[in-house]
C-alpha cells in the first residue's frame, strides 16, 4: 500500500547544476501536483499535470523550471541553473481524479542550493 | 496587514481540552475543502475533506465546518492530545481543480 513515493529525500547542489525531483503517485492515480514551501510558510503551488499533459503552470516560474508526468514513470520536476533562492522542500500530492478527490502528499525533497 | 517569511500564527492549548483551528477561504467558487496536518520533517497528512454542498463533517475526535456565506472553514479536535501537535491547514479545490492551500496554524499542546 504506497503511498507516494519522493526521491531523493534530500538533494544538494551548487549554484548553476541541475536539479531533477522525482515523483511516483499512488498506483492509480493520474493527476499529480507539485508544491514548493519554505520554512515557516505554507505551500506555494506550482504545476498540476495530468499523465503527459501540463493542466495548469501558473505557479510555475517561466524561466529555468520544468515539469513532466510521462505515461510511464515517474513525474520529474527540473530545475536548471539552480540558484540560492531555489532552496527548499518540494512536495508532490497525487489524486485519482480531477474533482472533489482526496490528494495525498509525498514526504518531499528538500534542496539545498550552496 | 501579513508578512511573508514570519512564523506562522500559533495556537496553544491544554492537553485534554478541545481546540478550534479556523481557516477564511478565497474563492467562493471552490467546492472541495481538506484540512491537512504537517509535522515537522514530514509532508502534509490528509485528515478530513467536506464538499460544498455539507455544512459539516465528522471523523475521529475531529469535526470540520464550512461557512460558506462567511468563506470560512474550521477545524475542532477533540480532547486534544500531544500528538496533535503540528502546523495545520486548509486547502481549497476550484473547477479548475488546483489545490490552494491557506496559511498555516501552529497547534502547540501543553501537557
Amino acid at each position: 500500500n504506497a503511498g507516494v513515493m519522493q526521491n531523493p529525500r534530500h538533494l544538494v547542489r551548487r549554484r548553476g547544476q541541475e536539479a531533477r525531483l522525482r515523483c511516483s503517485p499512488v498506483k492509480g492515480h493520474s493527476h499529480v501536483y507539485w508544491y514548493r514551501q519554505l520554512p515557516e510558510e505554507g505551500l506555494k503551488f506550482m504545476v498540476y499535470l495530468q499523465k503527459e499533459n501540463i493542466i495548469d503552470e501558473s505557479g510555475m516560474p517561466k524561466e529555468r523550471f520544468s515539469a513532466e508526468f510521462p505515461k510511464e514513470g515517474p513525474s520529474i520536476l527540473r530545475i536548471q541553473q539552480v540558484v540560492r533562492g531555489d532552496s527548499a522542500a518540494y512536495f508532490c500530492a497525487s489524486s485519482v481524479g480531477r474533482l472533489n478527490t482526496e490528494a495525498f502528499f509525498g514526504q518531499g525533497t528538500r534542496l539545498t542550493v550552496v | 496587514g501579513e508578512s511573508v517569511g514570519l512564523h506562522l500564527p500559533t495556537l496553544s492549548v491544554q492537553e485534554g481540552d478541545n481546540s478550534i483551528i479556523n481557516c477564511a477561504y478565497s474563492n467562493s467558487a471552490s467546492d472541495y475543502f481538506i484540512w491537512y496536518k504537517q509535522e515537522s520533517g514530514k509532508g502534509p497528512q490528509f485528515i478530513i475533506d467536506i464538499r460544498s454542498n455539507m455544512d459539516k463533517r465528522q471523523g475521529q475526535r475531529v469535526t470540520v465546518l464550512l461557512n460558506k456565506t462567511v468563506k470560512h472553514l474550521s477545524l475542532q479536535i477533540a480532547a486534544t492530545q500531544p500528538g496533535d501537535s503540528a502546523v495545520y491547514f486548509c486547502a481549497e479545490k476550484g473547477a479548475n481543480s488546483k489545490l490552494t492551500f491557506g496559511k498555516g496554524i501552529t497547534l502547540s499542546v501543553r501537557p
